[in-house]
């Protein structure tokens, strides 16, 4: 398995707050990506990132943001967070642009916004 | 707006029987279409095809793509119970995007 791990797994927080969840990979791949997944629906994408210091944002981008300031690390922060966005969210990295190679995804965060 | 459109949403079939799982797609600037398995937790890499007509197999799996008719399926014979999960399509584009379906629910019965 891609060594690719998230942080917190589960978190239940109540609306209104800032939550941050991170990303972390030790296989020094350039690309990151977080997608949020809801019941019944596919993975859909907040934002990316193409290199440290470098996002673009997704679809579903709204109430979003991201910070990359390492390699290994890709952080989404939800800057207030609301019930619409409990979710599964899972990271996913790749050693080239999705469309060249294959993207490997994390194990998920669940959120729970109260 | 990138579209990807899985078909069935779910399907329920006994061990042995043959499936077609259907994916079409609109999308800007296509570079590749992938196919993922999700098992209750993250998804896994099945295929990746970018030339129509090639089909891609992996044992009891296979996929080809059709770049004319904007559209892919995924085969799965002799089916088996754990071959139960979510198969996700997913589109990629050269801007480096990738837009997913929202999946098709196999469930394979003993």
């Amino acid at each position: 398995d891609a060594g690719i791990t998230q942080s917190p797994r589960h978190k239940v927080t109540e609306t209104g707050t800032p939550v941050t969840l991170r990303c972390h990979q030790t296989e020094n791949h350039r690309y990151m990506y977080w997608y949020r997944q809801d019941p019944g629906h596919g993975l859909r994408l907040i934002h990316y990132s193409y290199g440290v210091k470098d996002t673009d944002k997704g679809e579903v981008s709204d109430g979003y943001s991201v910070s990359r300031s390492k390699t290994e690390d890709f952080l989404l922060t939800l800057e207030s967070a609301t019930s619409s966005q409990t979710s599964v969210y899972f990271c996913a990295i790749s050693e080239v642009p999705s469309g060249i190679g294959t993207q490997y995804f994390g194990p998920g965060t669940r959120l729970l916004v109260l | 707006e990138d579209k990807v459109v899985q078909s069935p949403l779910s399907l329920v079939v006994h061990e042995g029987d043959t499936v077609t799982l259907n994916c079409s797609y609109e999308v800007t600037n296509f570079r590749s279409l992938l196919w993922y398995k999700q098992e209750k937790k993250a998804p896994t890499f099945l295929f990746m095809l970018t030339s129509s007509g090639i089909e891609k197999k992996s044992g009891r799996l296979s996929s080809i793509l059709d770049k004319k008719e904007l559209f892919s399926i995924l085969n799965i014979t002799a089916t088996q119970t754990g071959d139960s999960a979510v198969y996700l399509c997913a589109s990629d584009t050269n801007a480096g995007k990738s837009t997913f379906g929202d999946g098709t629910t196999l469930t394979v019965k003993p």
